[in-house]
């Protein structure tokens, strides 16, 4: 069992680049979500992919921010035009329905 | 709209004491409860899940409780050591599988 992996695990990018973080679940889970962390904070719900469908979407998803899980494996969040905002840790966890859920390392994104 | 609080924000204790870190949740519907364990720069690794159904979770030092009448989930952990230093996140898992995270409480065990 690897557990959940993302990549990168840091990221730092010019303010208005595009950036692709992705994520590798556990094999055999179905369920994987993304979320966004600031100093301080508990984690932010982004969005929930069931196999391939994206069933929630958080109102923090702005139109710059696309989240896809092809064929139900692996997923990418792709954040567009990056603001100094955007800055934060970004969660991904996986989980088989509606069991615990597994987080990876999460990815550090600073925009300057 | 659900919004998870947990008390204290910070807790410094001697090594060897008992505790009890506090999560309360307003809408009661929740379809799970977890607590999780985040070292700083780290990700969140689980600690104990609670099925709605369900009224506690033990595993080694640690039990959690749950008590959706109420609002409120507890965090005790037995004996506490330097190496339980950490900041201790509840989340409650709504319907629509959204999940909603407390701020969490910062632990620090001095040896």
């Amino acid at each position: 069992d690897t557990g959940v992996s993302q990549d990168p695990r840091h990221k730092i990018t010019k303010r208005g680049q595009n950036v692709t973080f992705r994520c590798d679940p556990i094999s055999e889970h179905n369920r994987l979500y993304w979320y966004r962390q600031t100093l301080g904070q508990g984690p932010e719900f982004l969005t929930y992919f069931q196999n391939e469908a994206q069933l929630e979407k958080s109102r923090l998803l702005s139109d710059r921010f696309s989240a896809e899980r092809p064929k139900g494996s692996f997923s990418t969040l792709e954040i567009q035009r990056t603001e100094q905002g955007d800055s934060a840790m970004y969660l991904c966890a996986s989980s088989l329905e509606g069991d615990e859920q597994y987080f990876g390392p999460g990815t550090r994104l600073t925009v300057t | 709209k659900q919004e998870v609080t947990q008390i204290p924000a910070a807790l410094s204790v001697p090594e060897g004491e008992n505790l009890v870190l506090n999560c309360s949740f307003t809408d009661s519907a929740i379809y799970n409860l977890q607590w999780f364990r985040q070292d700083p720069g780290k990700g969140l690794t689980s600690l104990l899940l609670i099925q709605s159904s369900q009224r506690e979770q033990t595993s080694g030092r640690l039990n959690a409780s749950l008590d959706k009448s109420s609002g409120r989930s507890t965090l005790y952990i037995a004996a506490s050591q330097p190496g339980d230093s950490a900041t201790y996140l509840c989340a409650a898992n709504t319907g629509g599988f959204k999940t909603i995270f407390g701020a969490g409480t910062r632990l620090f065990v001095k040896a």
